[in-house]
Order: C-alpha cells, then structure tokens, then sequence
C-alpha cells in the first residue's frame, strides 16, 4: 500500500493521558500535514512539516500538543495531558511538492481520538 | 483570517438527480479544490482547478473556477449511492504559507 498510513486508526484515552498519533506519507513524499476534524465540521490546519523541521504550526494550540517528523521514521503528533476537547478525528496528508507549488494533498484514513 | 463558506451545508436527492453545490471566499484563490470524504475514511482529491473561468470534468463530476477566483462549483451528475459523503471545497491560504483550508463540506445523501 502506497498511500498515507496512520495508525492507530482508534485510540481511546482517559482525560490527563498522552496520545501519539503516527503517519507514514506516500512514498517519495517529504511534506507531511497534520488536520483536526471535529463532528460536523470541516478540516482545521494544525501544523505542516518537512523533514526535521516544522515549517508551519500556526493551528497548533499552543499547550499539548506536538509535532516532529524525524529523519527517519513516522510524523507523530502528540498530545499530552488530553481532555475531552481533544477527541476528534486527526488526519495527517502529505504531498510531493511544497504548498506553493501544489494544492493535492493525499490523506490518511485518520486517527480517531476519544478522551473518557 | 480567510473564510471559505459551502453552501448548501447538506443535501438529500434522489438517486439519478443532478447536484450543484458551491464554496465561496473571502479573498482571491490561485487555486481551488475539491475533496470527498466517504464516511470513516480520510478525504480524496476529486478536481484541482488552477484557472480564473476552467472547467474541469472528472467523469460525472464537474467543476468550475469562478471568474471572480472568489468562488467556485461542483456538479455532480445522475447521482447514485456511492456518491453519498461530504464534499470539500479547498484553496491555498493567506499569508503565504498556501497550505489548503478546507470549508465545512456539504453532506450528501442519495436516497435509492
């Protein structure tokens, strides 16, 4: 499978926990986004990254929440401390081209957070 | 901040009607896009349109870029049960960054 892995695809969470959201992009894929989707509502930028560097976190709350993407391996988002605000669906995408350059963004199948 | 406004927000049609829904913005777009969503699954690039006036057809999908680069169209044509999710306008943002921010998305509901 070639396309944007995440993973869990369900995580569950009681209120003060951690939770580590991962995504793998395409293949070939160096810019990874990172977007929160509360029920009935659109996608809300959270962060967009390439490698080793976060380029653009203007969505990020600015306590909690994290984002890296290594050198080698997954983007994680993390989310310390959660509460139930938190629970939401969390979609990472990634693209070949930089946002300047291209509009098409390819998406995972989410990460569906629930805080008890 | 730029807004991107869908209308309408849901809409529940026969199958094998025509659908027509559309996305305004609050500033001028380089680039307008659309997206669906199938329920549980993460959103899928449906037409990219790069031009004031193009249109664009991917099947039974038809888009448009509005003249004004303010807004834009989706058609969708002799719609069937699959075709049911939410649709995603989406355009570059402001600032520089260009990064895409979507709209709410019109629900659609294809009754057989």
């Amino acid at each position: 499978n070639a396309g944007v892995m995440q993973n869990p695809r369900h995580l569950v969470r009681r209120r003060g926990q951690e939770a580590r959201l991962r995504c793998s992009p395409m293949k070939g894929h160096s810019h990874v986004y990172w977007y929160r989707q509360l029920p009935e509502e659109g996608l809300k930028f959270m962060v967009y990254l390439q490698k080793e560097n976060i380029i653009d976190e203007s969505g990020m709350p600015k306590e909690r929440f994290s984002a890296e993407f290594p050198k080698e391996g997954p983007s994680i988002l993390r989310i310390q401390q959660v509460v139930r605000g938190d629970s939401a669906a969390y979609f990472c995408a990634s693209s070949a081209l930089a946002p300047a350059n291209t509009g098409e963004l390819f998406f995972g199948e989410g990460s569906r957070l629930t805080v008890l | 901040g730029q807004q991107l406004n869908q209308s309408p927000q849901s809409m529940f049609i026969q199958e094998g009607e025509d659908v027509s829904m559309n996305c305004t913005s609050s500033s001028i777009f380089n680039t307008w896009l659309w997206y669906k969503q199938d329920p549980g699954e993460g959103p899928v690039l449906l037409i990219a349109l790069y031009k004031a006036g193009e249109l664009t057809s991917n099947g039974r999908l038809t888009a448009q870029f509005g003249i004004t680069r303010k807004d834009s169209f989706l058609n969708i044509s002799a719609s069937i049960p699959s075709d049911v999710g939410i649709y995603f306008c989406a355009g570059p943002s402001s600032g520089g960054s260009y990064i895409p921010t979507f709209g709410r998305g019109t629900s659609l509901i294809v009754h057989p």
